[in-house]
């Protein structure tokens, strides 16, 4: 069993909606939490990073963390074709490295 | 600018070659990685460094090796026992805090091709 599990996708929306994306972890050690968007071909580009349980927010994203139950949850509202893209969950610890979800493909349609 | 810079974008290897992918950050990191990541899926750990002259393997050392002699690099080898090394290749570097390390911003990768 993997330590992180990714909603895989691929997910297809309309221009304007609220996208929900979801990650499951297995690691009680896990401290902190990010999301990276990946455009094709390219790097990823780091989203959202926080260390807390709750909701942290940023511009039409928000970043939702249950350490209760081991859930993270990344919210896009208005949603854009410019969104379209794939989103990569992680998690680390303290000790150096982080465990990456397999990504969840979004295609947002004009 | 500071930033990540991975050379070459594109990279082209004959069976039994081993090639060597070039990092380079500028933003004073301390810890570096290097990532695969293969079509549909996340990105698994090869190598990473938190410190010069110092590095542990990660999930998919095998078939790969990795220097630091610098701060600001981190190049990774693939050598003739890497078994299928075609794949998109990722480096990442991040800040090492008292609580741990921070998040990592990643370069824009290398794609290695077996011919």
């Amino acid at each position: 069993q993997k330590e992180v599990e990714q909603d895989p996708g691929p997910l297809s929306v309309p221009e304007g909606a609220i996208v929900s994306l979801n990650c499951t972890y297995s690691n009680s050690a896990f401290q902190y939490f990010m999301w990276y968007r990946q455009y094709s071909r390219k790097g990823p580009e780091l989203l959202m990073y926080t260390y807390s349980s709750g909701n942290k927010e940023d511009g039409r994203f928000t970043a939702q963390v249950d350490k209760s139950s081991k859930y993270i949850s990344l919210f896009i509202r208005d949603s854009q074709p410019s969104d379209s893209a794939t989103y990569l969950c992680a998690m680390g610890t303290n000790a150096g490295k982080s465990t990456f979800g397999d990504g969840t493909t979004l295609t947002v349609k004009p | 600018d500071g930033g990540i810079t991975q050379s070459p974008k594109y990279l082209f290897r004959k069976e039994g070659q081993n090639v060597t992918l070039s990092c380079e950050q500028n933003l004073n990191h301390d810890a570096m990685y290097w990532y695969r990541q293969d079509p549909g899926q996340g990105l698994r750990l090869i190598y990473y460094s938190q410190i010069v002259n110092d590095f542990q393997k990660g999930d998919i050392a095998e078939g790969y090796s990795v220097s630091r002699e610098k701060k600001e690099s981190f190049p990774l080898t693939v050598t003739s026992a890497q078994k299928n090394p075609t794949a998109f290749y990722l480096c990442a570097s991040s800040i090492i805090l008292g609580s741990g390390n921070t998040e990592a911003f990643f370069g824009q990768g290398t794609r290695l091709t077996v011919v």
